[in-house]
């Protein structure tokens, strides 16, 4: 039973394209969220959906744009791909009444621009 | 803003050596504060977590406290085995706030 599962979970593109990369999770959480993974391993939060309402959005450039079309999903679209996005994304849920906010992730999606 | 420093690794260890990985934080409210693990190729696992001062989280034989007066929580295991290698990351959320700010993640390679 996977909790949080992502697809793809590896992604090699070029320059300039678009692509998606989606989120579910079966946990009956109302909060999700995507990580970026760098070749450091630092890990930085990009956003974060709270009953599908974006509540969390750090200083992503906007061609990164989330979409929830319910609290079981969170998808999220790159466009013109740059090199710098070569990353790895996590995502993430939890449920905002329990504290802590216990968050639970996904595999990850490796993303690798040529 | 929040912060949270861990040390620098790779942490080179050998089988049932004693671990410890410091991490220290920089909070504005009153965080709560996790220890996740990432094993190789795989996503993040929460370990332990502890909500307030002087809380212990444990899992596994890992071992943290919550100190508040040194804004600590260091991870501990008294007997380190191979399948413990991986890469730890130090966390913490604060109140109202529901995002995880990480420390940089601190390598640990046990041998036998």
């Amino acid at each position: 039973d996977t909790a949080v599962s992502q697809t793809p979970k590896y992604l090699v593109t070029q320059m300039g394209n678009d692509k998606s990369i989606k989120c579910e999770q079966n946990l009956g959480h109302d909060t999700m969220y995507w990580y970026k993974q760098d070749s450091k391993k630092f890990l930085k939060i990009m956003f974060s959906y709270n009953n599908k309402e974006l509540i969390i959005n750090e200083t992503v450039p906007n061609r990164f744009s989330p979409k929830s079309p319910d609290k079981a999903h969170l998808n999220l679209h790159i466009n013109s791909l740059e090199l710098g996005d070569s990353a790895v994304y996590f995502c993430a849920s939890s449920q905002a009444t329990h504290v802590p906010h216990e968050q639970y992730f996904g595999p990850g999606t490796r993303l690798t621009v040529t | 803003g929040d912060s949270v420093t861990q040390m620098e690794g790779p942490v080179t260890l050998s089988e049932e050596a004693f671990l410890t990985i410091n991490c220290t934080y920089t909070a504005t409210g009153y965080p709560s504060l996790f220890w996740y693990v990432q094993y190789p190729g795989e996503g993040l696992q929460l370990l332990l977590k502890a909500t307030k001062a002087d809380d212990k989280g444990s899992n596994k034989g890992f071992e943290a406290t919550y100190r508040k007066e040194t804004t600590s929580f260091h991870l501990e295991k008294g007997s380190v085995q191979v399948s413990d290698s991986a890469v730890y990351f130090c966390a913490l959320t604060t109140p109202g706030f529901q995002k995880l700010v990480f420390g940089t993640g601190t390598r640990l390679l046990v041998s036998p």
